[in-house]
């Protein structure tokens, strides 16, 4: 089974750049996460969808940051315009669904915002 | 409001040392605990995950425990290995969100 796939695993931006990131979840995952990890921290929960809806996006900044998963698929993360602060790691996983199931992680995507 | 600690932040130790990892929480009522192992520049690998029915999960030379009355979990590692090394995580899921919440880690150095 293909894991999590994550693109790309690097990128370099000025600040008040744009950007996007995307991930590709497990097949069959109905549930996709973004989370932000900065170093030192735990990942923290930027969004959750179910299938192609919104389940929690109370953590997501949704002044500068977006995010979609059209069909229930693959999802996009962007950030417009990005700050120093948003320098982290972006990390994609899913689960099958439901509060039973494990997370499944992607590389995550580096985030320099320089 | 549920937090998660690990203790401890670091731990060095020679090859072939048997090992424990803790991880305590403060809210009993999760749905679940999953440990992961973070490399570093790299993404979370899922290494345990036990449902709140259960008191253990093993898989190769990993054994991790739940005692929910305590709020505390434990990860030992037998017969540690250099690829071992790496950052510990652990997560509980619970509440009425549902989220993973997140312990800071333990950064496990396995010396040759």
């Amino acid at each position: 089974e293909a894991g999590v796939a994550q693109s790309p695993r690097y990128k370099i931006i000025e600040k008040r750049q744009s950007v996007a990131f995307w991930c590709n979840p497990i097949s069959g995952h109905a549930t996709l996460y973004w989370y932000q990890q900065i170093l030192g921290q735990g990942p923290k929960l930027l969004i959750q969808f179910q299938n192609n809806g919104v389940v929690d996006d109370s953590q997501l900044p949704k002044d500068r940051f977006s995010a979609e998963r059209l069909k229930g698929v693959d999802s996009t993360l962007k950030i417009q315009p990005a700050k120093l602060e948003d320098s982290a790691v972006y990390l994609c996983a899913s689960s099958r669904g439901g509060t039973s199931y494990e997370q499944y992680f992607g590389p995550g995507t580096r985030l320099t915002v320089t | 409001k549920q937090e998660v600690t690990q203790i401890p932040a670091a731990l060095s130790v020679p090859e072939g040392e048997n090992l424990v990892l803790n991880c305590s929480f403060t809210d009993s009522a999760i749905y679940n605990l999953q440990w992961f192992r973070q490399d570093p520049g790299k993404g979370l690998t899922s290494l345990l995950l036990i449902q709140s029915s259960q008191r253990e999960q093993t898989s190769g030379r990993l054994n991790a425990s739940l005692d929910k009355s305590s709020g505390r979990s434990t990860l030992y590692i037998a017969a540690s290995q250099p690829g071992d090394s790496a950052t510990y995580l652990c997560a509980v899921k619970g509440g009425n969100n549902r989220k993973l919440i997140w312990g800071l880690g333990t950064s496990l150095a396995v010396n040759p």
